[in-house]
């Protein structure tokens, strides 16, 4: 079945920074890529996703890319701010009736 | 409207005690989960059910008892509460499973002393 790492578990940036975050997936059918953002105590909720046929997506401070080839997608996030602070997961949809498979999560610190 | 909303938010109870969960969804979604978040943060998925059919059960002890009574609700029956089962619960709905976005519940943080 699909399987999906992510990287880095942790990750420190100064207030003004970028913030970039890696996942590989394994299924090459898998054809939708989201990103859920959760805050400490709150529900994971999505900041942004991907279909297999788009290679860039971008929403103001935040974009993600996504490498066909290579099965790898990335988070970038610009011009962090302290509010950006929370776990953030990728995942994979693979094909037919499997659920969203997530990567283990990066907990990202922005310090002001 | 909280489009899906589940209950407690919190429940802390005895081993060996029998617990549930309930969770709503009125987005008119088709697909209804169930995820675990362990203290490390990981989200497993439990159970999906598709118009209440289960179409997904991975590996949970036969404790754990899933019943969706209409499309709009899925609840969580646990029986017999052990330490490890201490972990944040969600509930989530999307209108299919392939390639749809997820909505989560608030969550529910059980404590099982």
């Amino acid at each position: 079945g699909e399987n999906v790492e992510q990287h880095p578990s942790t990750l420190s940036v100064q207030e003004g920074d970028s913030a970039v975050i890696k996942c590989t997936y394994s299924d090459s059918a898998s054809n939708y890529f989201p990103w859920y953002k959760q805050e400490l105590g709150k529900r994971p909720q999505l900041i942004i996703d991907i279909r297999s046929n788009v290679g860039e997506k971008k929403d103001q401070r935040i974009a993600v890319t996504l490498n066909k080839t290579a099965k790898h997608f990335s988070l970038h996030i610009t011009e962090t701010q302290p509010e950006d602070s929370a776990v953030y997961f990728c995942a994979a949809s693979p094909p037919g009736n499997t659920p969203l498979v997530f990567g283990k999560g990066t907990r990202l610190s922005v310090i002001a | 409207d909280t489009a899906v909303s589940q209950t407690p938010k919190y429940l802390v109870t005895q081993m060996g005690n029998d617990k549930s969960i309930k969770c709503e969804q009125n987005l008119g979604h088709d697909t209804m989960y169930w995820y675990k978040q362990d203290s490390k943060k990981f989200l497993k998925i439990m159970f999906s059910y598709n118009n209440k059919e289960l179409i997904i059960n991975e590996t949970v002890p036969n404790r754990f008892s899933p019943k969706s009574p209409d499309k709009a609700h899925l609840n969580l029956h646990i029986n017999s509460l052990e330490l490890g089962d201490s972990a944040g619960y969600f509930c989530a709905s999307s209108q299919g499973v392939e390639g749809e976005k997820l909505f989560f519940g608030s969550g529910t943080q059980l404590s099982v002393l």
